[in-house]
């Protein structure tokens, strides 16, 4: 079975533009979470999609967003990048999500913003 | 808020035991999280543990003491391999957004 797969792997941004990634879950998983992760901060959870429905959301300001399609792939969207946003971000299928608790990472993009 | 405390490194002599410990402090505690990240790779699940008591999966364990908002992770027979940071992760308030500890970087050496 494929693994959660991520596009792009790595981008390069100027601050002020906006960034959309990509997260294909594993087959027959519906839940995809999105995570930031920096050296200063660690891993932050941003928010978890279920069945095309906002579940879970962390605590980042609204410029970041997300959706999931009726396939369960998740695209996740920074408006106006600021510098602080170059980060890994990171997303997770799992079959069912909130209290089903195994995840399952994608490789990650590496956004740097200049 | 949430507080999840682990040390910031270890190191370990291959073919050893080791213990990294997390200490939480939450409301609402919900389950408690091992991921193991080796360098430059995504986060894989190692355990979970919602009761009190030793979960054990091959060279892992997991131990949780509600009652002391405290778990650790046990590596039995260490190999070179489980050099890799180690992050304990928290579920609680009531829902099911984990917050993640800063992750307990562990170097095996010969």
């Amino acid at each position: 079975k494929a693994g959660v797969t991520q596009t792009p792997r790595y981008l390069i941004k100027t601050r002020g533009q906006q960034v959309t990634l990509s997260c294909s879950p594993i087959s027959g998983h519906r839940s995809v979470s999105w995570y930031q992760q920096t050296p200063g901060q660690g891993l932050q959870f941003l928010f978890e999609y279920f069945s095309e429905t906002q579940r879970n959301k962390g605590n980042f300001p609204g410029r970041f967003s997300g959706r999931q399609f009726s396939n369960s792939r998740s695209e996740m969207n920074v408006s106006t990048l600021e510098l602080g946003d170059s980060a890994l971000y990171l997303c997770a299928s799992g079959l069912a999500g909130g209290s089903s608790y195994e995840q399952y990472f994608g490789p990650g993009t590496r956004l740097t913003v200049t | 808020g949430q507080n999840i405390d682990q040390p910031t490194e270890m190191t370990a002599t291959e073919g050893a035991i080791v213990q990294i410990n997390c200490t939480y402090q939450t409301s609402g505690f919900n389950g408690l999280f091992w991921y193991q990240q080796h360098a430059g790779e995504a986060p894989t699940f190692l355990s979970y543990n919602v009761l009190d008591g030793l979960e054990e999966k091959g060279r892992f364990s997991s131990f949780l003491s509600r009652s002391k908002g405290y778990s650790y992770l046990l590596l039995k027979e260490l190999q070179m391999k489980d050099s890799a940071s180690y992050l304990c992760a928290v579920f609680s308030g009531g829902s099911y957004i984990p917050t993640f500890g800063r992750g307990t970087s562990l170097i095996v050496h010969p």
